[in-house]
């Protein structure tokens, strides 16, 4: 049972480069997250999505864009990677509905260092 | 301004003693409450909620306390082992949507 499964897992980019980090999961889960972690900073979201084909700001969105294509993918990309990208990110899924509690499963994250 | 503050960076406890982690918040409309673990290069784990009508959750060694109009909750870890080593995030919710995460707590146990 894969659940969230994060490609790809280390990369480092020059300053200006473009890329796209890949989120799967195979839980069937309706709503999916992508976050970055600093040091000190905790977990902060970037963008969301409560369903194929939809997405949502949000807390940090500046200088990222997202695409939900496929109810099982969520994608994240950096068009023109800066320095201030260097990040842990972390992608996430749930549930949708009362029963699910709120709960997030995360994927093992992508370490992204911009040069 | 961060609505959900973890105010120890870190915490060093005893084999076998409580570990005691703490959280504040200061929105009022956060209705669940959940802490996550992390190890080292890994994704965080769900661990324990509670809801706000609640003010115990209790999991095998691990219980969650919520004080609504102190706008506090902590976690419990009760006897405390090396394998509890790891950082602790409290995330807090209010429209069922989004989490909203502190900053973390790195808990040491030393054996």
């Amino acid at each position: 049972n894969a659940g969230v499964t994060q490609t790809p897992k280390f990369r480092v980019l020059k300053t200006g480069q473009s890329m796209t980090l890949l989120c799967a999961q195979d839980m069937n889960h309706e709503y999916m997250y992508w976050y970055r972690q600093d040091p000190g900073m905790g977990l902060r979201l970037i963008h969301y999505s409560v369903g194929e084909g939809t997405t949502a700001k949000g807390e940090v969105p500046d200088g990222y864009n997202v695409s939900r294509l496929k109810k099982q993918n969520f994608l994240l990309g950096l068009e023109s990677a800066a320095p201030s990208q260097t990040s842990v990110y972390f992608c996430a899924s749930r549930l949708q509905g009362l029963s699910a509690k709120n709960i997030q499963y995360f994927g093992a994250g992508t370490r992204l260092s911009v040069l | 301004d961060q609505q959900v503050k973890q105010n120890s960076p870190s915490l060093s406890v005893q084999e076998g003693r409580i570990s005691i982690l703490n959280c504040d918040y200061t929105n009022s409309m956060f209705d669940y409450f959940l802490w996550y673990k992390k190890y080292p290069a890994e994704g965080p784990t769900f661990l324990i909620s509670i809801s706000s009508i609640k003010d115990k959750n209790e999991d095998g060694r691990f219980t969650v306390f919520l004080n609504k109009s102190a706008k506090h909750l902590s976690l419990h870890i009760v006897p405390s082992q090396p394998g509890d080593s790891a950082v602790y995030f409290c995330a807090a919710s209010g429209d069922g949507n989004k989490l909203v995460f502190g900053a973390g707590t790195i808990l040491r146990v030393k054996s």
